[in-house]
């Protein structure tokens, strides 16, 4: 089992240019979790599916981002344009029971 | 509104001493906690668990204790070991609920 698997580990982008990070789940987990770490506000949920339906995106912070889930193995998130203060680490995690998650190596993001 | 508030950004313990980290939380709703550990360029890792039907969970070197009067929950780890520096997240959830709510870390430094 190669865990939960996200890309690309770090990202770099302008101001205003579209990002794309990417997270594969482990396989058979039902559930899966956006995180947005943070010096500030920690980890912070954005939004999360179950069976690849969204079930709350109410942490999403903006009409900026947004998130897809089109199989049980693949999700995006997306941020349009992006902005400087969304330079953090995003975390996805997959799950399939309810104590306890297991997350992957998240995505380093610059915004300059 | 942060439901889950880790008050001490870091703390620093010498090796074989005892490190006690805090969490407390506002939500009385929360009935299951966790506690994660996060090294530098990883994702956070499972650590330990306790559910509102006990005070103290065991697992080794590593004691979570609960008071749920207070609401408030400790991690202690003894003997401390150079390579339990890290990030540790406490994380609480409620009932059915599938999403996990994060306090913001604290970083512990143990010194050899």
């Amino acid at each position: 089992d190669a865990g939960v698997i996200q890309s690309p580990r770090h990202e770099v982008t302008e101001m205003g240019q579209e990002v794309t990070l990417r997270c594969k789940p482990i396989s058979g987990h039902d559930y899966l979790f956006w995180y947005r770490q943070t010096m500030m506000r920690g980890l912070e949920l954005l939004i999360y599916f179950n069976n690849n339906v969204p079930i709350d995106d109410s942490g999403m912070p903006e009409d900026r981002f947004s998130a897809k889930m089109p199989n049980a193995s693949f999700s995006t998130l997306k941020i349009q344009p992006s902005e400087p203060r969304d330079s953090a680490v995003y975390f996805c995690a997959s799950s399939s029971d309810y104590y306890g998650y297991t997350f992957g190596s998240g995505t380093r993001l610059t915004v300059v | 509104d942060q439901q889950v508030k880790q008050n001490s950004p870091s703390l620093s313990v010498q090796e074989g001493r005892i490190s006690i980290l805090n969490c407390d939380y506002t939500n009385s709703m929360f009935d299951y906690f966790l506690w994660y550990k996060k090294y530098p360029a990883e994702g956070p890792t499972f650590l330990i668990s306790i559910s509102s039907i006990k005070d103290k969970n065991e697992d080794g070197r590593f004691t979570v204790f609960l008071n749920k009067s207070a609401k408030h929950l400790s991690l202690h780890i003894v003997p401390s070991q150079p390579g339990d520096s890290a990030v540790y997240f406490c994380a609480a959830k409620s009932g059915s609920a599938r999403q996990l709510t994060f306090g913001s870390g604290t970083q512990l430094t143990v010194l050899p």
